[in-house]
């Protein structure tokens, strides 16, 4: 069965430093996709980034990026530069070609210290 | 310009009652979901819909019935509504088999 696991609940950071949150997945297949997607408290679920798993080349998005290592099943989401709008919960997803369904992981909730 | 509307944003009712939340996408997707997110923020998908056509049912209770009138619009009804169906409820839209889905913003239910 396909899983997402994000190992921390909640992480701190101060404002301006750098940040990572952890994600590792478990699946059989080869081609899928993955992202990070972050819930501000509006609820709103916003993409913040995607990878295909085809690709290499790790995605970046401004001051969001990730490091994607298809081999240990990890992707991880480094933010840089934090600002106090970056506050919310982030979700690692997974999804496959063969499947209609993105699976998320638990959420990891953090916090940034001004 | 919202590109997935869900209707209403909040709804509190009393167990028992039979209420229906309403989701519109103007993205031209052919994909739609529905997600429950729980009291811990976890997210489970329900159901899904391909071109008006269910392809997902995720042990989901028979209360809960999804209903696609056309690619644009997926609704839920839900009957006899017990406590444990508090939650948000979120509808997302989604090329099939290309990338990401694209959320509403939820409608937080209360059970009372």
């Amino acid at each position: 069965a396909q899983t997402v696991t994000q190992s921390q609940p909640e992480m701190s950071v101060q404002e301006a430093e750098t940040v990572t949150l952890s994600c590792t997945y478990d699946t059989s297949e080869s081609d899928y996709y993955l992202f990070w997607y972050k819930q501000p408290p509006s609820r709103q679920m916003i993409l913040v980034i995607r990878q295909e798993a085809y690709k290499q080349q790790n995605a970046t998005e401004n001051r969001f990026s990730v490091n994607f290592q298809k081999a240990a099943k990890s992707f991880s989401l480094k933010i840089s530069d934090s600002q106090l709008g970056d506050a919310a919960m982030y979700f690692c997803a997974y999804r496959t070609n063969r499947d209609d369904k993105i699976i998320f992981g638990k959420g990891t909730r953090l916090h940034i210290l001004p | 310009d919202t590109a997935v509307s869900q209707t209403p944003k909040y709804l509190v009712t009393q167990m028992g009652n039979d209420k229906s939340i309403k989701c519109e996408q103007n993205l031209g997707h052919d994909t739609m979901y529905w997600y429950k997110q729980d009291s811990k923020k976890f997210l489970k998908i329900m159901f899904s819909y391909n071109n008006k056509e269910l392809i997902i049912n995720e042990t989901v209770p028979n209360r809960f019935s999804p209903k696609s009138p056309d690619k644009a619009h997926l609704n839920l009804h839900i009957n006899s509504l017990e406590l444990g169906d508090s939650a948000v409820y979120f509808c997302a839209s989604s090329l099939r088999q290309s990338r990401e889905a694209f959320f509403g913003q939820g409608t937080r239910l209360t059970v009372v």
